[in-house]
């Protein structure tokens, strides 16, 4: 495996249950992030980690619970989510926390909620 | 005012033409300057990255930077139909929060460019 990895690709799931998404970086980085992108909306930054520290809770809701167990993987858990958190969502990874020289994108889980 | 913009689209090229991508940006302490491409229902590739005011060229991209009018752009000649995609420029910015110093990519909304044969 190379890269950023996500899984699942697509996940449809009902409002009161609980899934989680995965991601995982064969970089050897240190920094790790979750985006959201939903239709006509800029990307949109939900957390950082650094150095599996969190530094960053983009004013997300509880209902997004991140973890980062070392600094090769990064989790979403879902629980009891609204029809609107259907998007996109997309793990990334940079170099370390400066994120100086980009990010490298996951493939990204669709998420729909019905 | 949106802290990464750029230029309404959507943009419609045809082959062989050069399309023309601008952004500006609001933090003057940005350091660093990117354009990602999308494919629909993909995720975003880097394909440029820009540190310094001038000119930077790779292949068919070039990309320019004037810090002083916190601007940023993306040519690209010899359009193809396989450029067809969104393209996001994003930028770099130190930030604090927490106790903690740490970069923040944030991303405009994206140009749609349309290359026709």
């Amino acid at each position: 495996e190379t890269g950023v990895t996500q899984t699942p690709r697509h996940l449809v799931m009902g409002m009161t249950n609980k899934k989680s998404l995965k991601c995982e970086q064969h970089l050897g980085h240190n920094a790790m992030y979750w985006y959201k992108q939903s239709a006509k909306k800029p990307l949109e930054l939900m957390f950082v980690y650094n150095f599996k520290e969190q530094t960053e809770n983009n004013s997300v809701p509880s209902r997004f619970s991140p973890e980062c167990p070392n600094s090769s993987h990064l989790f979403l858990h879902l629980h009891t989510l609204q029809p609107e958190d259907s998007a996109l969502y997309l793990c990334a990874s940079s170099q370390d926390g400066t994120g100086f020289y980009g990010y490298t994108f996951g493939s990204g889980t669709r998420l729909t909620v019905v | 005012q949106k802290e990464v913009e750029q230029n309404s689209g959507p943009l419609s090229v045809p082959e062989g033409a050069i399309a023309s991508l601008n952004c500006t940006y609001s933090d003057r302490v940005s350091q660093s300057f990117f354009w990602y491409r999308q494919y629909s229902g993909k995720s975003p590739e880097l394909i440029m990255s820009i540190y310094s005011n001038g000119d930077k060229e790779d292949g068919r991209f070039t990309a320019q930077l004037n810090k002083a009018s916190q601007y940023v752009s993306l040519l690209i000649r010899d359009s193809q139909p396989s450029d067809s995609a969104t393209y996001l420029c994003a930028v770099n910015h130190p930030t604090y929060a927490g106790g903690t110093s740490y970069g923040k990519l944030t991303f405009g909304q994206g140009t749609i460019l349309t290359v026709h044969p």
